[in-house]
């Protein structure tokens, strides 16, 4: 089963309005990433965020960690067109060798200029 | 600066046809390597992952294999494709002990 799952799986908003995507996952993890995908294209990563924070900023983006409720928020602030895209959480866990990264099934964002 | 090359960007091959798709990376020493495959509208499904030369391994019992030949070289293959196979493959790099990966352009793949 997937460790990060978002929600919603679909989110239309109008240019300007504000966008949050909340991530759940099961177990504990060291960091919870953020990656935004462009249609057909490779995933790009946005923000890492450790599990002892609570709260990082990056431009207009915003995410908070809740780690006794295991669950994530993205805030996109004042969205453009330019933001339409998936984005998905990322967790890891530990594998033979270090650790890997599980990817949620992501949030498709489309902002409506 | 590092890059990450994947090719090619789209391929159609008929079922039971063989499957090699490459990835390289530029600009980095002993990076760790993925392959990733993602469906359409859905996740990321990690399929093998690589800390050095020659030492693969496979996340989930498939019909595609790995391999890396070179430090900086990632080969995704299959003897004989499946329908099932279709799909979006995403080659990833990470500096060891990092959690930050970095995606090439993906290639996408379809089985008929």
């Amino acid at each position: 089963s997937q460790q990060g799952e978002e929600d919603p799986q679909a989110l239309s908003i109008q240019e300007g309005e504000n966008a949050t995507m909340n991530c759940s996952y099961k177990t504990s993890i060291n960091n919870l990433q953020w990656y935004r995908q462009n249609s057909g294209r490779g995933l790009v990563h946005l923000i890492l965020i450790r599990s002892n924070e609570r709260e990082k900023h990056s431009g207009r983006l915003r995410v908070t960690l809740d780690t006794s409720k295991k669950s994530s928020s993205l805030l996109i602030t004042a969205s453009r067109a330019a933001d339409t895209a998936s984005y998905f959480c990322a967790t890891d866990a530990f594998m033979t060798g270090g650790f890997k990264t599980i990817f949620g099934a992501g949030t498709r964002l489309f902002v409506k200029a | 600066s590092q890059t990450i090359h994947q090719w090619p960007a789209t391929l159609v091959q008929p079922v039971g046809s063989p499957l090699s798709l490459e990835c390289t990376v530029e600009g980095t020493s002993n990076p760790n390597l993925y392959w990733y495959r993602q469906a359409a509208g859905r996740g990321l499904q990690l399929l093998f992952y690589s800390v050095g030369i020659g030492q693969i391994s496979s996340e989930v019992p498939q019909n595609l294999s790995a391999s890396r030949p070179q430090d900086r070289q990632f080969i995704l293959s299959s003897k004989k494709l499946l329908l099932s196979d279709s799909g979006f493959y995403l080659c990833a790099w990470s500096l060891a002990g990092l959690y930050e990966q970095f995606f090439g352009p993906g290639t996408r793949l379809t089985v008929l």
